[in-house]
């Protein structure tokens, strides 16, 4: 059965600290698509990055990096040297090409807390 | 711009009562979702329709109801056989397949008075 799980519940860093939120899911489908998204006070959730199972290459996009291993059945994200603005709570999605064609599943998000 | 509206921001609910929460998308997108977060619980699908006139239940259906007849629209019925309907929910849309992201509206807060 598809499900993602995020083991940390709350990560509470000091601003400019790296910090690295934790991600393990499971699919049984070869051919599918893993989201991160970010979820600030204001409730509505971002999209920050989609990341399909034939790409493994890490990617990095300013102060954000994902680092995706099959192998373990990993995608961390990873903030450099964080900054208030990204206390939020962020979440880890995983879709499959093949079973339930529409439906994203969720981890229990991890609230980041980064103070000044 | 295009994006996904949800309305009220906050709703209240007396025992007894159907309450119906509004999403409207004007992103041409086939696939609408609704999702109901709770605290450390993630978000949970309720329900989800690919087309005009056609849904499916989600993980957690029991005790809503959806309606899809337009493509704009997917309103979500919150029934009285809902017994902890207390909840954030989250309504979102995409293009329609399982490599495209989510866009996701504001949410509206439900409480039970």
């Amino acid at each position: 059965a598809q499900k993602v799980t995020q083991a940390q519940t709350e990560i509470s860093v000091v601003e400019k600290e790296d910090v690295t939120l934790d991600c393990v899911y499971e699919t049984r489908d070869t051919t599918y698509y893993l989201f991160w998204y970010k979820q600030p006070p204001s409730g509505e959730l971002v999209f920050l990055i989609r990341r399909n199972s034939f790409d493994e290459q890490n990617e990095i996009s300013g102060r954000y990096s994902w680092n995706f291993q099959k192998s373990t059945s990993s995608f961390n994200f990873t903030i450099t040297a964080s900054q208030v603005v990204d206390s939020a709570v962020y979440f880890c999605a995983l879709s499959e090409a093949a079973y339930n064609t529409d439906k994203l599943i969720f981890g229990t998000g991890t609230r980041l807390q980064v103070f000044p | 711009d295009g994006g996904i509206t949800q309305s009220p921001k906050y709703l209240f609910r007396k025992e007894g009562q159907n309450v119906t929460l509004s999403c409207e998308q004007n992103l041409n997108h086939d696939a609408m979702y609704w999702y109901r977060q709770d605290p450390g619980q993630g978000l949970r699908l309720i329900y989800y329709s690919q087309i005009v006139n056609d849904f499916q239940k989600g993980d957690i259906a029991e005790g809503y109801s959806v309606s899809r007849e337009k493509k704009e629209s997917f309103p979500l019925t919150v029934t009285s056989a809902q017994k902890n309907p207390t909840a954030f929910y989250l309504c979102a849309s995409r293009i329609g397949t399982a490599s495209e992201k989510l866009f996701f509206g504001s949410g509206t807060q439900l409480s039970v008075l």
